[in-house]
């Protein structure tokens, strides 16, 4: 079946840094969205892409729907404390499905 | 608009046994995914029901079932259950009609434990 890598795994941020994740994949998607999940919570749609090449905000948040389809990208710009979490991108080819990546868990610096 | 409810919250079962989940969509959602999330696997899909028809279907074995009904309400079944079962369910609503993906929205799951 269809896979997303998604990377880094895990970062640590400081508050204030930039951070920038993503996701790539073998086949091609249609969709990508972005979630973030906070322990014991269901993940939360951050962001949606429509359209290749496209590129959307939402706040400090940015992320990028790749030319060929086949992967996305998120950034966080000046990070602060309750950006920890993890955060998941997810493709959507045909029907209803979503394909998840592992996720990348962002964890502040002690 | 009240978000997408999920019962119970936490379950605990014994193997063998089997489970029913609840979910209710968002008002005016027809359509009704679920989701498995374990450490090991991630997230993975299960069924999408839409208007009490499912629509698409995960790898999953047939132990793992579900069924909508007309008010858009789902449930999902897991029998004869197992160790391995053991995760956090999620149920997603949307439309389901189309590029309205804004719409796909999670529930905050119920956390299966099997002993």
């Amino acid at each position: 079946g269809q896979q997303l890598n998604q990377s880094p795994q895990s970062m640590f941020i400081q508050e204030g840094e930039d951070v920038s994740m993503n996701c790539t994949s073998s086949s091609i998607f249609n969709t990508w969205l972005w979630y973030k999940q906070d322990p014991g919570e269901g993940p939360v749609l951050l962001i949606a892409l429509y359209k290749a090449g496209e590129l959307t905000s939402n706040g400090r948040l940015t992320a990028q729907f790749g030319i060929t389809r086949k992967d996305s990208f998120l950034n966080i710009s000046a990070s602060i404390p309750s950006d920890v979490g993890i955060y998941f991108c997810a493709g959507l080819y045909a029907g209803n499905m979503l394909t998840f990546g592992g996720g990348t868990r962002l964890m502040v610096k002690p | 608009k009240a978000g997408v409810t999920q019962t119970p919250r936490y379950l605990i079962k014994t193997r063998g046994q089997q489970v029913t989940l609840s979910c209710s969509p968002i008002s005016g959602h027809r359509s009704v995914s679920w989701y498995q999330q374990t450490p090991g696997q991630g997230l993975q899909f299960l069924f999408e029901y839409f208007s009490e028809t499912q629509r698409n279907k995960g790898n999953f074995p047939g132990r793992f079932s579900g069924r909508q009904f007309s008010n858009s309400r789902s449930e999902m079944n897991v029998s004869t259950l197992e160790l391995g079962d053991s995760a956090l369910y999620l149920c997603a609503s949307s439309s389901g009609t189309g590029l309205d993906n804004y719409g796909y929205t999670f529930g905050s799951g119920t956390r299966l434990t099997v002993v």
